[in-house]
């Protein structure tokens, strides 16, 4: 059974970098993709971004120019990247596994991220 | 971009009743290479991840109980809960994923 689990700081300072990594058990991540997607406090989910088969990636427009997903498959990880951060990017992140590409049929429990000074 | 709206916002449904949400896509969903409708139904409940549902507009994920199902084809969906239980209260969200992925914005399902 696939399991996936965030870890990273749950308070981060206006204008900074958010880095989160997601660990993925029961599975590899070399095959499938492997998306992060968010959610504000009381609001609605956001695509960020995917990665797979070697280090390919692609962006949700809206994030592009702040966003980086990388992978590390000797630990069976990837992670996030979001620059300049603002209360706006206030939100549960999520990690996910992506089948057909973005159709998500597992997810990580999610982690808080608060942008506050 | 691909803009998915909900309908209603929330609903209130007696145990047993029926459940409709709808779900519409601002261009089709539909890809004519395969026939298939690029569309998902999520169910999540407070403090919880989303579960994947229905795919491909109406395949159940394995697991699912027969009383939800999905329908439309196109533009317009609809997840239907033929049997309200007091265990399906949450927010469902429709996905698709036939460009840059988009969610609806969740409609809230309670007991009457």
């Amino acid at each position: 059974q696939v399991q996936l689990q965030e870890s990273g700081p749950g308070l981060v300072k206006p204008s900074e970098t958010l880095s989160l990594t997601c660990t993925v058990s029961g599975g590899s991540i070399s095959t499938y993709y492997w998306s992060w997607i968010r959610q504000p406090p009381g609001k609605g989910l956001e695509w960020i971004g995917y990665i797979f088969s070697n280090g390919r990636t692609n962006y949700n427009p809206s994030l592009r120019s702040r966003v980086t997903i990388s992978e590390d498959t000797a630990d069976n990880q990837f992670s996030l990247r979001l620059s300049s951060l603002t209360a706006a990017d206030t939100a549960v992140y999520y990690c996910a596994r992506g089948v057909a590409g973005t159709l998500f049929d597992h997810w990580g429990r999610g982690t808080l991220v608060t942008v506050s000074s | 971009d691909i803009v998915m709206t909900q309908s209603p916002d929330s609903l209130a449904v007696s145990l047993g009743e029926r459940a409709t949400i709808n779900c519409k896509s601002s261009q089709s969903v539909f890809h004519s290479s395969n026939n298939f409708n690029y569309l998902a139904w999520y169910q999540q409940k407070p403090g919880q991840p989303p579960k994947l549902l229905i795919y491909w507009a109406s395949t159940r994920e394995s697991g699912v109980p027969d009383r939800f199902s999905g329908s439309g084809s196109g533009t317009d969906f609809t997840l239907t809960i033929s049997s309200l239980q007091a265990e399906d209260v949450a927010v469902y969200h429709c996905q698709q994923y036939f460009g840059i992925p988009a969610f609806g914005p969740g409609t809230k399902v309670e007991i009457k």
